[in-house]
């Protein structure tokens, strides 16, 4: 069956730091694929997504590229900020997400 | 305007007490989601409703009782829950079936 596989955490990142969360996932077809944030006490934001092969999405300084080739949607910032302290989720879509395990970014000044 | 809202914030309750869950989105979103999240854990996928009717039900005991009077509004009714039903709880809606969600803030619930 469909699966998502993210890196385990805790990232810890001193401020300005690059960052990269690597994600995988195995799926048969072509699923969209999306970045959940979840800061502390909150729900989840969508942060970005993807729908098919080669697309890039991108939002507040983040980035992720599907690549099918791969199979994998990592996500990437350039200078990472203590506000971006949260966790983070890869997800695939069909009729229902299907979640990674998520990972604890911990960025600190 | 993505917002989904959920109420109450908070609940506490006890094991034989009767309790409900609120979410409500004015998006025009014809999908609508219960999720349940433990702590460091990903949310998981409890109940489905694609236009007001319920689609997907992962199994997920009779003391969960979902319910959509219309088309913006979805309830979690609660009823005789054990104390490890004590969670986040996560509503989210998509604008058709399979297309992106978009989350609530959640009801953090604790079961006495």
């Amino acid at each position: 069956g469909d699966s998502v596989t993210q890196m385990e955490g805790p990232v810890t990142l001193s401020e300005e730091a690059f960052l990269t969360i690597n994600c995988t996932y195995t799926a048969t077809g072509y699923p969209s694929l999306f970045w959940y944030v979840q800061y502390p006490g909150e729900g989840l934001q969508l942060l970005l997504k993807a729908t098919k092969a080669d697309d890039k999405g991108s939002n507040k300084g983040f980035e992720a590229t599907y690549r099918k080739e791969t199979t994998s949607f990592h996500l990437e910032k350039g200078s990472v900020q203590v506000s971006d302290s949260a966790v983070y989720f890869c997800a695939l879509g069909r009729n229902k997400l299907i979640f990674g395990a998520g990972t604890r970014l911990a960025v600190h000044p | 305007d993505t917002e989904v809202t959920q109420t109450p914030k908070h609940l506490v309750m006890g094991m034989t007490n009767k309790k409900s869950l609120k979410c409500e989105q004015h998006m025009g979103h014809r999908a609508m989601y219960w999720y349940k999240q433990k702590a460091k854990k990903p949310p998981e996928l409890m109940f489905v409703y694609s236009y007001e009717k319920l689609s997907i039900n992962e199994s997920v005991p009779s003391r969960f009782s979902p319910e959509c009077p219309n088309s913006s509004l979805l309830n979690l009714h609660l009823h005789a829950l054990q104390p490890e039903d004590s969670a986040l709880y996560l509503c989210a809606s998509s604008r058709l079936p399979q297309e992106t969600q978009y989350f609530g803030p959640g009801t953090r619930l604790l079961v006495l």
